[in-house]
């Protein structure tokens, strides 16, 4: 069965420096593979998406992500993150029949400034 | 557009009581989601919907929960009876189409606690 893994549970970055959030899927064909973002008290919101072509996805909010089929990841980066990226970003497959999102246990990003 | 649109916000009740969700998904999307977010368990989804038909009820827990949807542009989750382990924020999704390439919008989510 199709499903993804976020190594970090929590991560925290300096204001300015550079993100990378870790996320592994497990699935033989091409997956299709999302980043969401959830703020506090807010739902989520799509960052980017993948399903086949460049493996170089940008995003919304300066994010990006690269799929790498020889690592099994699809990790998200930002080259400078500010205080307001502080959030939970969930990492997401499809299902089989790609009608519906498995989500990871998400990473929590905290920026200290 | 309003987005995805959650009632209540917050919902505090005792364990035996009825207790339901409610949601408002875009104007002119054809599929709705409900998912359910714990610690434990994390983001889960509990049913969907496409063309107010219910496509996948797999993800619902038990008995105790039922979804309807009678209409394109509402939806409910009942939980009857609630118990204390159901507490969790359960959000609304809708999208254009039943593909994971249609973009799920989420609503903000019901928060609930049943003591």
């Amino acid at each position: 069965a199709q499903s993804v893994t976020q190594p970090d549970i929590h991560i925290t970055v300096s204001e300015g420096a550079s993100l990378e959030l870790r996320c592994n899927y497990s699935y033989g064909a091409t997956p299709y593979l999302f980043w969401y973002v959830q703020s506090p008290g807010q739902g989520l919101q799509l960052l980017l998406k993948y399903f086949s072509g460049d493996t170089l996805v940008q995003g919304i909010k300066g994010f990006e992500a690269e799929f790498k089929r020889s690592q099994s990841s699809f990790n998200l980066r930002k080259p400078s993150v500010h205080w307001s990226d502080a959030a939970e970003y969930f990492c997401a497959t499809a299902n089989q029949a790609g009608t519906a999102l498995i989500f990871g246990k998400g990473t929590t990003l905290s920026v200290s400034s | 557009d309003a987005g995805v649109i959650q009632s209540p916000r917050h919902e505090v009740t005792e364990m035996g009581q009825e207790v339901t969700l409610r949601c408002k998904p875009i104007s002119g999307h054809n599929s709705l989601f409900w998912y359910r977010q714990t610690m434990m368990r994390g983001l889960e989804l509990l049913i969907y919907f496409n063309n107010n038909v219910p496509i996948d009820d797999s993800g619902m827990p038990e008995d105790r929960f039922s979804a309807k949807m009678p209409n394109a542009s509402f939806s409910t989750l009942k939980i009857q009876p609630s118990e204390p382990r159901d507490s969790a924020v359960y959000f609304c999704a809708s999208s254009e189409g039943p593909r994971a390439t249609d973009t799920q919008y989420f609503g903000p989510g019901t928060r609930l606690t049943v003591l």
